[in-house]
């Protein structure tokens, strides 16, 4: 089975621009998670859907930060008017339930902001 | 509230030599899971071995195994015969199992470098 698939794995963007961060989780999973690694911050919590619906997002800045689950098969976490301190990998994860409580991390992608 | 501490920020071995890695949580709640996660130098992380509150028994995967002593709240990991390639950071992350939320808190994280 393919883990958990992050794409873009870089991504570069000017101040002010808009970045678009997709995750598609392993098949069958039903939690996907996004967390956010910086060497200040170390690994820190965003937000998360249990079978598709959004279920916990207290780790996501209030403003400029917003995430989806259209499908089973894919997420996204999108930033808008990215700033510098934005900058970090970006990380999602998936876990096939309730009783299961490992997560299993995909690549990242790590975003820059110039 | 939920903490997860790591004192050790880097630790130093010879290969084939054993070495353990201290963590300590703190939480609430009465039933919960602890992991160890590993990241390799290329960013991966990778589940190792997990913990859950409940179990007396410690967890034991391959050359990982945990030193579990709930009074102390405390959750080792040692890892037996190193290898090279088991230099990484290793991260500790507790989940409350009570709680609506599943997100794991992590630790600061361990640096391991095995040495020829």
């Amino acid at each position: 089975n393919a883990g958990v698939i992050q794409t873009p794995r870089h991504k570069v963007t000017g101040k002010g621009q808009e970045a678009t961060l997709w995750c598609e989780p392993i098949s069958g999973h039903s939690a996907v998670f996004w967390y956010r690694q910086t060497i200040v911050q170390g690994l820190e919590f965003l937000t998360y859907f249990r079978n598709q619906a959004p279920i916990d997002d207290s780790g996501m800045p209030k403003e400029r930060f917003s995430a989806q689950m259209p499908n089973q098969s894919h997420s996204t976490l999108k930033i808008q008017s990215t700033q510098p301190q934005d900058s970090a990998v970006y990380l999602c994860a998936s876990s096939l339930g309730p009783n299961y409580a490992e997560q299993f991390f995909g690549p990242g992608t790590r975003l820059t902001v110039l | 509230a939920q903490k997860v501490t790591q004192t050790q920020t880097s630790i130093s071995v010879v290969e084939k030599t054993t070495v353990t890695m201290d963590c300590v949580y703190e939480t609430r709640d009465s039933s919960y899971f602890l992991f160890w996660y590993k990241q390799t130098a290329s960013g991966e992380i990778v589940f190792l071995i997990r913990q859950d509150s409940y179990k007396k028994e410690n967890a034991t995967v391959g050359h990982y195994s945990l030193n579990f002593q709930k009074p102390k709240s405390s959750i080792g990991l040692i890892i037996t015969a190193t290898q090279i390639e088991d230099s990484a950071v290793y991260f500790c992350a507790m989940r409350e199992a009570s709680s609506g939320s599943w997100q794991l808190i992590f630790g600061s994280g361990t640096q391991l470098t095995v040495m020829p």
